[in-house]
Protein backbone atom coordinates (compact mmCIF):
# COMPACT_ATOMS: atom_id res chain seq x y z
CA UNK A 1 0.00 0.00 0.00
CA UNK A 2 1.48 3.36 -0.85
CA UNK A 3 2.30 5.56 2.03
CA UNK A 4 2.94 9.35 1.81
CA UNK A 5 3.83 11.01 4.82
CA UNK A 6 4.51 14.61 5.59
CA UNK A 7 6.64 15.62 8.28
CA UNK A 8 4.34 17.59 10.39
CA UNK A 9 0.56 17.71 10.65
CA UNK A 10 0.55 21.36 12.46
CA UNK A 11 2.85 24.50 11.72
CA UNK A 12 2.53 27.17 13.51
CA UNK A 13 5.69 30.23 12.47
CA UNK A 14 6.17 33.75 12.55
CA UNK A 15 6.01 35.89 9.35
CA UNK A 16 9.78 36.18 7.99
CA UNK A 17 10.39 32.82 8.58
CA UNK A 18 12.08 29.97 6.32
CA UNK A 19 10.05 27.34 6.31
CA UNK A 20 10.72 23.45 5.28
CA UNK A 21 7.83 20.95 4.28
CA UNK A 22 9.20 17.33 4.25
CA UNK A 23 7.21 14.61 1.84
CA UNK A 24 8.11 10.92 1.96
CA UNK A 25 6.70 8.55 -0.25
CA UNK A 26 7.73 5.11 -0.15
CA UNK A 27 6.60 3.16 -3.06
CA UNK A 28 9.50 4.39 -5.58
CA UNK A 29 6.91 7.04 -7.16
CA UNK A 30 8.29 8.99 -10.42
CA UNK A 31 6.58 12.15 -9.68
CA UNK A 32 5.68 14.21 -6.42
CA UNK A 33 3.27 16.88 -6.31
CA UNK A 34 2.46 19.91 -3.92
CA UNK A 35 -0.73 21.67 -3.63
CA UNK A 36 -2.01 24.05 -1.00
CA UNK A 37 -6.15 24.20 -0.01
CA UNK A 38 -7.31 26.92 0.50
CA UNK A 39 -11.83 27.12 1.38
CA UNK A 40 -13.33 28.08 -2.05
CA UNK A 41 -10.29 28.00 -4.06
CA UNK A 42 -10.05 23.91 -4.20
CA UNK A 43 -6.46 22.59 -4.46
CA UNK A 44 -3.98 24.40 -6.28
CA UNK A 45 -0.93 23.22 -7.65
CA UNK A 46 2.72 24.80 -6.61
CA UNK A 47 5.17 22.91 -7.80
CA UNK A 48 5.72 19.38 -9.34
CA UNK A 49 8.53 17.15 -10.06
CA UNK A 50 8.90 14.16 -12.92
CA UNK A 51 12.45 13.32 -11.79
CA UNK A 52 15.53 13.77 -8.94
CA UNK A 53 16.62 16.84 -9.15
CA UNK A 54 14.00 18.33 -11.76
CA UNK A 55 10.82 20.55 -10.73
CA UNK A 56 8.57 22.14 -12.54
CA UNK A 57 6.04 25.35 -11.76
CA UNK A 58 2.55 24.71 -10.82
CA UNK A 59 -0.39 27.09 -10.97
CA UNK A 60 0.83 29.26 -7.99
CA UNK A 61 4.73 28.86 -7.44
CA UNK A 62 5.23 32.47 -6.25
CA UNK A 63 6.46 32.88 -2.73
CA UNK A 64 8.02 29.09 -3.21
CA UNK A 65 10.46 27.16 -3.84
CA UNK A 66 10.94 22.67 -3.84
CA UNK A 67 14.22 20.54 -3.60
CA UNK A 68 14.36 16.78 -4.85
CA UNK A 69 17.48 15.90 -3.89
CA UNK A 70 16.13 11.88 -3.61
CA UNK A 71 13.41 9.92 -5.22
CA UNK A 72 11.55 9.40 -2.38
CA UNK A 73 11.58 12.85 -1.00
CA UNK A 74 10.33 16.13 -2.12
CA UNK A 75 10.09 19.28 0.08
CA UNK A 76 8.44 22.68 -0.02
CA UNK A 77 10.18 25.57 1.04
CA UNK A 78 8.90 29.02 1.70
CA UNK A 79 12.10 31.34 2.12
CA UNK A 80 10.06 34.11 3.86
CA UNK A 81 7.04 32.97 5.28
CA UNK A 82 3.98 35.44 5.14
CA UNK A 83 0.18 35.48 6.84
CA UNK A 84 -0.84 34.53 3.01
CA UNK A 85 0.84 31.19 3.41
CA UNK A 86 -1.33 30.27 6.07
CA UNK A 87 -3.24 27.03 4.70
CA UNK A 88 -3.36 23.29 4.03
CA UNK A 89 -0.30 21.38 2.06
CA UNK A 90 -0.93 18.27 0.84
CA UNK A 91 1.95 16.64 -0.69
CA UNK A 92 0.90 13.48 -3.28
CA UNK A 93 2.78 11.42 -5.73
CA UNK A 94 2.37 8.98 -8.64
CA UNK A 95 3.89 6.12 -10.25
CA UNK A 96 4.14 8.03 -13.92
CA UNK A 97 2.23 10.35 -15.63
CA UNK A 98 -0.46 7.94 -17.24
CA UNK A 99 -4.06 8.88 -16.60
CA UNK A 100 -5.07 5.81 -15.09
CA UNK A 101 -1.94 6.07 -12.52
CA UNK A 102 -3.59 8.01 -9.63
CA UNK A 103 -2.05 10.94 -7.70
CA UNK A 104 -1.88 9.24 -4.00
CA UNK A 105 -1.73 12.23 -1.13
CA UNK A 106 -0.76 12.55 2.05
CA UNK A 107 -2.07 13.89 5.37
CA UNK A 108 -1.57 17.60 4.68
CA UNK A 109 0.13 20.44 6.90
CA UNK A 110 -1.70 22.82 8.45
CA UNK A 111 0.30 25.77 8.54
CA UNK A 112 -0.38 28.98 10.02
CA UNK A 113 1.84 31.83 9.81
CA UNK A 114 1.45 34.71 12.37
CA UNK B 1 -8.75 30.73 -16.31
CA UNK B 2 -10.43 27.87 -14.77
CA UNK B 3 -10.49 24.66 -17.05
CA UNK B 4 -12.18 22.63 -14.15
CA UNK B 5 -15.22 23.82 -12.99
CA UNK B 6 -17.97 22.67 -9.71
CA UNK B 7 -20.31 25.23 -9.81
CA UNK B 8 -21.97 24.00 -6.72
CA UNK B 9 -19.67 24.75 -3.28
CA UNK B 10 -21.99 22.43 -1.33
CA UNK B 11 -24.62 19.89 -1.64
CA UNK B 12 -27.04 18.57 1.06
CA UNK B 13 -28.63 15.35 0.75
CA UNK B 14 -30.75 12.91 2.53
CA UNK B 15 -29.47 9.43 3.39
CA UNK B 16 -30.42 6.98 1.39
CA UNK B 17 -30.98 9.34 -1.16
CA UNK B 18 -29.27 9.69 -4.31
CA UNK B 19 -26.23 12.62 -4.49
CA UNK B 20 -25.35 14.12 -7.18
CA UNK B 21 -21.98 15.86 -7.88
CA UNK B 22 -21.61 17.91 -11.25
CA UNK B 23 -18.45 19.27 -12.89
CA UNK B 24 -17.84 21.09 -16.07
CA UNK B 25 -14.63 21.20 -18.00
CA UNK B 26 -13.80 23.82 -21.26
CA UNK B 27 -11.06 22.23 -22.44
CA UNK B 28 -11.84 19.10 -25.34
CA UNK B 29 -8.45 17.66 -25.08
CA UNK B 30 -8.86 16.14 -21.62
CA UNK B 31 -9.05 12.45 -22.35
CA UNK B 32 -9.69 11.39 -18.37
CA UNK B 33 -11.53 12.43 -15.84
CA UNK B 34 -11.34 11.41 -12.13
CA UNK B 35 -12.83 12.00 -8.92
CA UNK B 36 -11.18 12.44 -5.50
CA UNK B 37 -12.42 12.15 -2.17
CA UNK B 38 -11.60 14.56 0.85
CA UNK B 39 -12.02 13.94 4.48
CA UNK B 40 -11.56 16.73 6.85
CA UNK B 41 -8.03 16.56 8.27
CA UNK B 42 -7.20 13.80 5.93
CA UNK B 43 -5.27 13.80 1.82
CA UNK B 44 -7.77 13.59 -1.02
CA UNK B 45 -8.25 9.61 -2.39
CA UNK B 46 -9.01 8.69 -5.46
CA UNK B 47 -12.45 7.16 -5.85
CA UNK B 48 -13.41 6.33 -9.78
CA UNK B 49 -12.16 7.79 -13.03
CA UNK B 50 -13.91 7.27 -16.88
CA UNK B 51 -11.82 7.50 -20.10
CA UNK B 52 -13.43 10.19 -22.05
CA UNK B 53 -13.84 6.97 -24.91
CA UNK B 54 -16.93 5.58 -22.18
CA UNK B 55 -19.87 7.20 -21.00
CA UNK B 56 -20.19 5.53 -17.82
CA UNK B 57 -18.19 4.33 -15.22
CA UNK B 58 -19.61 2.21 -12.28
CA UNK B 59 -18.30 1.20 -9.22
CA UNK B 60 -20.34 0.22 -6.30
CA UNK B 61 -22.55 2.69 -5.40
CA UNK B 62 -20.76 5.28 -7.24
CA UNK B 63 -21.30 5.87 -11.35
CA UNK B 64 -19.30 8.34 -13.06
CA UNK B 65 -21.42 9.91 -16.29
CA UNK B 66 -19.40 11.69 -19.11
CA UNK B 67 -21.27 14.19 -21.91
CA UNK B 68 -18.38 14.90 -23.89
CA UNK B 69 -20.65 17.12 -26.21
CA UNK B 70 -21.78 18.91 -23.43
CA UNK B 71 -18.41 18.75 -21.80
CA UNK B 72 -20.03 17.37 -18.76
CA UNK B 73 -19.30 14.69 -15.93
CA UNK B 74 -21.18 13.73 -12.81
CA UNK B 75 -20.69 11.46 -9.56
CA UNK B 76 -23.85 10.02 -8.58
CA UNK B 77 -23.79 8.27 -5.11
CA UNK B 78 -26.56 5.70 -4.40
CA UNK B 79 -27.82 5.17 -2.22
CA UNK B 80 -26.15 8.47 0.06
CA UNK B 81 -24.61 7.52 3.54
CA UNK B 82 -23.29 9.71 6.03
CA UNK B 83 -20.08 8.30 5.36
CA UNK B 84 -19.55 9.94 2.23
CA UNK B 85 -20.03 13.38 3.21
CA UNK B 86 -17.01 14.50 2.31
CA UNK B 87 -15.19 17.15 0.04
CA UNK B 88 -15.39 16.03 -3.91
CA UNK B 89 -13.21 16.81 -6.16
CA UNK B 90 -13.05 16.77 -10.34
CA UNK B 91 -10.15 16.48 -11.97
CA UNK B 92 -9.40 16.03 -15.41
CA UNK B 93 -5.98 14.66 -17.35
CA UNK B 94 -4.61 16.15 -20.40
CA UNK B 95 -2.47 13.60 -21.99
CA UNK B 96 1.76 13.64 -21.72
CA UNK B 97 3.68 15.31 -19.18
CA UNK B 98 1.09 17.39 -17.48
CA UNK B 99 -0.71 17.27 -13.63
CA UNK B 100 -3.71 16.65 -13.43
CA UNK B 101 -6.32 19.94 -13.15
CA UNK B 102 -8.50 19.91 -10.25
CA UNK B 103 -12.05 21.56 -9.70
CA UNK B 104 -12.59 23.51 -6.27
CA UNK B 105 -14.64 21.08 -4.68
CA UNK B 106 -17.94 20.47 -4.03
CA UNK B 107 -18.77 19.44 0.17
CA UNK B 108 -21.62 16.84 0.73
CA UNK B 109 -22.99 16.41 3.41
CA UNK B 110 -25.56 13.57 4.12
CA UNK B 111 -27.87 13.80 6.32
CA UNK B 112 -28.85 10.74 8.51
Amino acid sequence: DVKVTQSSRYLVKRTGEKVFLECVQDMDHENMFWYRQDPGLGLRLIYFSYDVKMKEKGDIPEGYSVSREKKERFSLILESASTNQTSMYLCASSLTTGPTDTQYFGPGTRLTVL
Amino acid sequence: DQQVKQNSPSLSVQEGRISILNCDYTNSMFDYFLWYKKYPAEGPTFLISISSIKDKNEDGRFTVFLNKSAKHLSLHIVPSQPGDSAVYFCAAFLSGNTPLVFGKGTRLSVIA
